[in-house]
């Protein structure tokens, strides 16, 4: 199907690590990015990776691509207040039509 | 540099009137694409120009238009409102085309009544 697939909430304990998990649906996306979402505001790009990469780190972000099961996780190290916000998984698709592709989004909330 | 903006930020219309959104790129960006987000149906990719000219489009009604202008500044515009276009309506920016990387403006929340 269409549908790129995250998990709906997530909530852990400030100082641990976040894992925030995404499930695309076309092999042949070229890049896979994640953003994040915080209150009233539009979209911030965290991160991207090409699907030719299986990691990338950056700071205290680390994005894991598993292009056998067309999996894609962000880990936020040392997850702070500050991080509470919504992320999405999204996939540039390169066959038929071009588009983007959004995930439903992940809430992360941070307990202090 | 300064970011994707979007005017206005909030927006309140009746039924059945007209509204036009307003979007200003990165300087430079000449890739402008337009998504609809509601808490039902998430991100939702409207339209996306590049040099003045409409290059993908969303399933979207007809209601539903946009524009570019020669300075890569877009609107869209939806005619004939209805309960369910009440929406956060993003804008996004890309250098060349939205194969790059997209960068997003704050959004204008539309409110239909």
């Amino acid at each position: 199907g269409e549908d790129v697939e995250q998990s709906l909430f997530l909530s852990v304990r400030e100082g641990d690590s976040s894992v925030i998990n995404c499930t695309y649906t076309d092999s042949s996306s070229t890049y896979l990015y994640w953003y994040k979402q915080e209150p009233g505001a539009g979209l911030q790009l965290l991160t991207y990776i090409f699907s030719n990469m299986d990691m990338k780190q950056d700071q205290r972000l680390t994005v894991l691509l598993n292009k056998k099961d067309k999996h894609l996780s962000l880990r936020i190290a040392d997850t702070q207040t500050g991080d509470s916000a919504i992320y999405f998984c999204a996939e540039r698709r390169t066959s038929g039509t071009y588009k983007y592709i959004f995930g439903t989004g992940t809430r992360l909330k941070v307990l202090a | 540099k300064a970011g994707v903006t979007q005017t206005p930020r909030y927006l309140i219309k009746t039924r059945g009137q007209q509204v036009t959104l307003s979007c200003s790129p990165i300087s430079g960006h000449r890739s402008v694409s337009w998504y609809q987000q509601t808490p039902g149906q998430g991100l939702q990719f409207l339209f996306e120009y590049f040099s003045e000219t409409q290059r993908n489009k969303g399933n979207f009604p007809g209601r539903f238009s946009g524009r570019q202008f020669s300075n890569s500044r877009s609107e869209m515009n939806v005619s004939t409102l209805e309960l369910g276009d009440s929406a956060l309506y993003l804008c996004a920016s890309s250098p060349l085309t939205s194969q790059e990387t997209q960068y997003f403006g704050p959004g204008t929340r539309l409110l239909v009544l």
